[in-house]
């Protein structure tokens, strides 16, 4: 079935640090792939999202690029501020194959002033 | 905006009791999906519904039940709580397009004694 990979975490960065957090999948068919975010809290809301290969999603300065080719999804941002501490998720959905989001285990990021 | 509502942000229960927890969406969407999450396991589907009196079981039904009389309202029952059902309980909504987003209600976090 279809499933997604995250780094482990928890990720600690100083503020203004450049941020990767590593997202793998595998799937049936061609999904649309996401970044969810959860702020302490509060439910989960799109970071951003693509939904064919080689698309770019971008969103608040993160970015993340469809890579078919490696199957994977990284989320970058180049300067992180303490305001994006949060459980950042990676999803992905191939509804054409009569599935449901599927989510990774998120990756708790701190970031320190 | 879409609008996800949950019935209560926090909750205890004692064992054996049975609970209700209500999802409230005011975007006439189509699909509305129960989750839980638990540190380091994700999002996992409880049940999902495509439309009314209509319900399907995910990957984790057991110990629960859902029931949905109207479009826009979504119930998950616990029938007789145990401890093991301790969690943070995600309800979700989508238009059910192939691209499309979901969109999350706060939670609730239930605590069973």
């Amino acid at each position: 079935g279809n499933s997604v990979t995250q780094m482990e975490g928890p990720v600690t960065l100083s503020e203004e640090a450049f941020l990767t957090i590593n997202c793998t999948y595998t799937a049936t068919g061609y999904p649309s792939l996401f970044w969810y975010v959860q702020y302490p809290g509060e439910g989960l809301q799109l970071l951003l999202k693509a939904t064919k290969a080689d698309d770019k999603g971008s969103n608040k300065g993160f970015e993340a690029t469809y890579r078919k080719e490696t199957t994977s999804f990284h989320l970058e941002k180049g300067s992180v501020q303490v305001s994006d501490s949060a459980v950042y998720f990676c999803a992905l959905i191939s509804r054409n194959y009569g599935q449901n989001f599927v989510f990774g285990p998120g990756t708790r990021l701190s970031v320190l002033p | 905006d879409v609008k996800v509502t949950q019935s209560s942000r926090y909750l205890v229960k004692r064992t054996g009791e049975k609970v209700f927890l209500e999802c409230v969406q005011d975007m006439d969407h189509e699909n509305m999906f129960w989750y839980r999450q638990d540190p380091g396991l994700g999002l996992r589907l409880i049940y999902f519904s495509y439309d009314v009196k209509m319900k399907e079981k995910g990957d984790i039904p057991e110990g629960y039940s859902v029931s949905r009389e109207k479009k826009e309202r979504f119930s998950l029952i616990l029938e007789s709580a145990s401890t093991n059902q301790t969690s943070m309980y995600l309800c979700a909504t989508d238009l059910g397009s192939t691209t499309d987003t979901q969109y999350f209600g706060p939670g609730t976090r239930l605590t069973v004694l």
